[in-house]
């Protein structure tokens, strides 16, 4: 496997139920995000992992939890969702800089996980 | 607030050019990107720019006006293969990426 992977691809889910997105790189990168895409609206991002740490996720509602346990794997756990929530929810890494001058952090994505919420 | 402005949708012709235009408004600017999404894949790298100017790539190039808060992608001998969404991305003064909607493009034959 090369580059970022996420599965499944397709998910469809009540409004009661619980599952997970799993994303993984294969890049070497230290820097993992989750985004939201939904039709005709700009990416949103929802949470930044840096060095395994998370440093940002945007009053994201708590019925999205991520997770990452290692600088190569992050997972989105959902549950309780809401049909607004249907959208392409695309994962991507970078190579964050640890220093001070910052270098741009091209980021590479995954295909995505199209969410259907019923 | 910050805004990135880009048309939803263009048509364009095999064989011809097409200019794709960003304009943006941000708090700072530390370079600006171009990606590609081709239906249902992934969003993939085209361009970076910090410095004003045009950069060539192939058959794809980039042009920037920081003053002018402004950017194209130039796309020359469109293909069919061409037919994809291009995103515009600003990185503000704290290195966040604000993300343009996209721009369809639809290429005919």
């Amino acid at each position: 496997e090369t580059g970022v992977t996420q599965t499944p691809r397709h998910l469809v889910m009540g409004m009661t139920n619980k599952k997970s997105l799993k994303c993984e790189q294969h890049l070497g990168h230290n820097a993992m995000y989750w985004y939201k895409q939904s039709a005709k609206k700009p990416l949103e991002l929802m949470f930044v992992y840096s060095l395994e740490e998370r440093v940002e996720n945007n009053s994201v509602p708590s019925r999205f939890s991520p997770e990452c346990p290692n600088s190569s794997h992050l997972f989105l756990h959902l549950h309780t969702l809401q049909p607004e929530d249907s959208a392409l929810y695309l994962c991507a890494s970078s190579q964050a800089e640890e220093t001070i001058e910052r270098n741009p952090e091209t980021q590479y994505f995954g295909p995505g996980t199209r969410l259907l919420v019923l | 607030g910050q805004n990135i402005d880009q048309p939803t949708e263009m048509t364009a012709t095999e064989g011809a050019i097409v200019q794709i235009n960003c304009t943006y408004q941000t708090s700072g600017f530390n370079g600006l990107f171009w990606y590609q999404q081709h239906a249902g894949e992934a969003p993939t790298f085209l361009s970076y720019n910090v410095l004003d100017g045009l950069e060539e790539k192939g058959r794809f190039s980039s042009f920037l006006s920081r003053s002018k808060g402004y950017s194209y992608l130039l796309l020359k001998e469109l293909q069919m293969k061409d037919s994809a969404s291009y995103l515009c991305a600003v990185l503000d003064s704290n290195y966040q990426l604000i993300w343009g909607a996209g721009t369809k493009l639809i290429i005919k034959p």
